[in-house]
């Protein structure tokens, strides 16, 4: 079965040009996560969806991030304007939400968007 | 509030050798514990879980985990490490809608 997928797998850019992140989760997962990776701060969790409907944003930095998910196979990152401080690892990982919520499932991780922001 | 510990920022092991990854958590109710491994460029991947049942949990790769809830604990052992063990190991709790990921263990292994 395929997993998680993310695209693109590394992108460069300047300094306040818009980035998209993009991930499809495993078929017939209804959560998704979007985490950030850095080495000051590890692991974070940005946001997450449940049936295509974002649940908890409150891990988003700042206005410059939105995130959308328009159907149950597609969601979207985005960063407008970029600034050399998000540069990281955006992780997009998917589960299944079953009761009495998502977090007693395992989740399926992607192999991660390297974003360097000059 | 949920949280887990991993004390140990990064351990040095020869390869052959045992090894055991600490981790502690705080949680309110019955944990949901997960291990997962990340090599180098890659996303996370999950060693093993627990939500019930027998407290040693065997997962992928020879990995096993002793889920202690008198002490709060869920160590990830390994009876003789390889040096493609060489990753980063996290372990994480479920709370009710998300999980709680540790600060995570680099393990090096030495040949």
């Amino acid at each position: 079965d395929a997993g998680v997928i993310q695209s693109p797998r590394h992108e460069v850019t300047e300094m306040g040009q818009e980035v998209t992140l993009r991930c499809k989760p495993i078929s017939g997962h209804n959560s998704l996560f979007w985490y950030r990776q850095t080495m000051m701060r590890g692991l974070e969790l940005l946001i997450y969806f449940n049936n295509n409907v974002p649940i908890d944003d409150s891990g988003m930095p700042e206005d410059r991030f939105s995130a959308k998910m328009p159907n149950a196979s597609f969601s979207t990152l985005k960063i407008q304007p970029s600034e050399p401080r998000d540069s990281a690892v955006y992780f997009c990982a998917s589960s299944f939400w079953g009761e009495p919520g998502p977090g007693n499932q395992p989740q399926h991780f992607g192999d991660g968007t390297r974003l360097s922001i000059l | 509030a949920q949280s887990v510990t991993q004390p140990d920022i990064h351990i040095t092991v020869s390869e052959g050798a045992s090894l055991e990854l600490r981790c502690n958590y705080s949680y309110g109710a019955t944990p949901y514990l997960f291990w997962y491994v990340q090599s180098p460029g890659q996303g996370l991947q999950l060693l093993l879980k627990y939500f019930s049942g027998d407290t040693l949990v065997q997962g992928i790769k020879g990995f096993e985990a002793e889920f202690k809830r008198s002490q709060s604990s869920f160590n990830l052992r390994k009876p003789s490490v390889h040096w493609s063990d060489a990753a980063e190991y996290f372990c994480a709790v479920g709370a009710r809608e998300k999980l709680i990921f540790g600060t995570g263990t680099r393990l090096q292994v030495f040949p």
